[in-house]
């Protein structure tokens, strides 16, 4: 079956720029994660969508990064005045609700890499 | 969430046992120990999880010790396709948190 989806796979902007970053997840999967890849770094979570509000935003590093979820499905990523420090790689990572103690599988995207010149 | 701590990388030859080292000697009686794994290129993939017993899928074994503080991940026969960085994971929900905290993995290259 279809998996995690992100476009564009690669983005180039310049300094100043606003970008989007779109994430379909797997059908059927409720709960929704943006991570952020740095070169030689593990994945660094920004936000985590349980449906369709952000049930924990505590990762995203300052009011220019925002994300939505308006429909519980498809989620976009958007960045305010793009700084070269939030050149990256965006993953996105999908999975069914957790229950009891064990979290589920999270499905990850192939990610976005983003390039602020 | 406990903290990990996983050597930098590793070399294994292929078709031998790759053995793969986690310490978590701060874990907590729920808290889970996840693995998963990152190709290049590409998003992780979980691989194996487990509590306390030690835990077999198709991918690998996980092998936790009696006290929970360390664990051991096994690929029983290496191919090159199981070159990535492994990441070792300690979660429990208790935190309230459901994201994965990823710290710098392992990074294995398996050597034809």
């Amino acid at each position: 079956g279809a998996g995690v989806s992100q476009t564009p796979s690669n983005k180039v902007t310049e300094k100043g720029k606003y970008v989007e970053l779109r994430c379909d997840p797997i059908s059927g999967h409720t709960a929704l994660y943006w991570y952020r890849q740095s070169l030689g770094q593990g994945p660094e979570f920004l936000i985590y969508f349980q449906g369709t509000g952000a049930a924990d935003d505590s990762g995203l590093p300052n009011d220019r990064f925002f994300a939505v979820r308006p429909e519980g499905s498809v989620s976009t990523l958007k960045i305010q005045r793009t700084e070269r420090g939030d050149s990256a790689v965006y993953l996105c990572a999908s999975s069914l609700s957790p229950t009891g103690a064990l979290l589920p599988e999270q499905f990850f995207g192939p990610g976005t890499r983003l390039t602020v010149l | 969430d406990a903290k990990t701590t996983q050597p930098t990388s590793m070399d294994c030859a292929e078709g031998r046992a790759a053995n793969l080292p986690c310490n978590h000697s701060t874990i907590s009686g729920n808290e889970y120990v996840y693995w998963y794994r990152q190709i290049h290129s590409q998003g992780p993939q979980y691989i194996i999880h487990g509590l306390k017993n030690n835990e077999t899928n198709e991918m690998a074994s996980l092998i936790i010790t009696e006290d929970r503080k360390s664990s051991t991940l096994i690929l029983p026969h290496a191919t090159l396709r199981d070159t990535a960085v492994y990441y070792c994971i300690v979660r429990g929900l208790d935190t309230g948190r459901r994201a994965l905290t990823f710290g710098s993995g392992t990074r294995l290259q398996v050597q034809p």
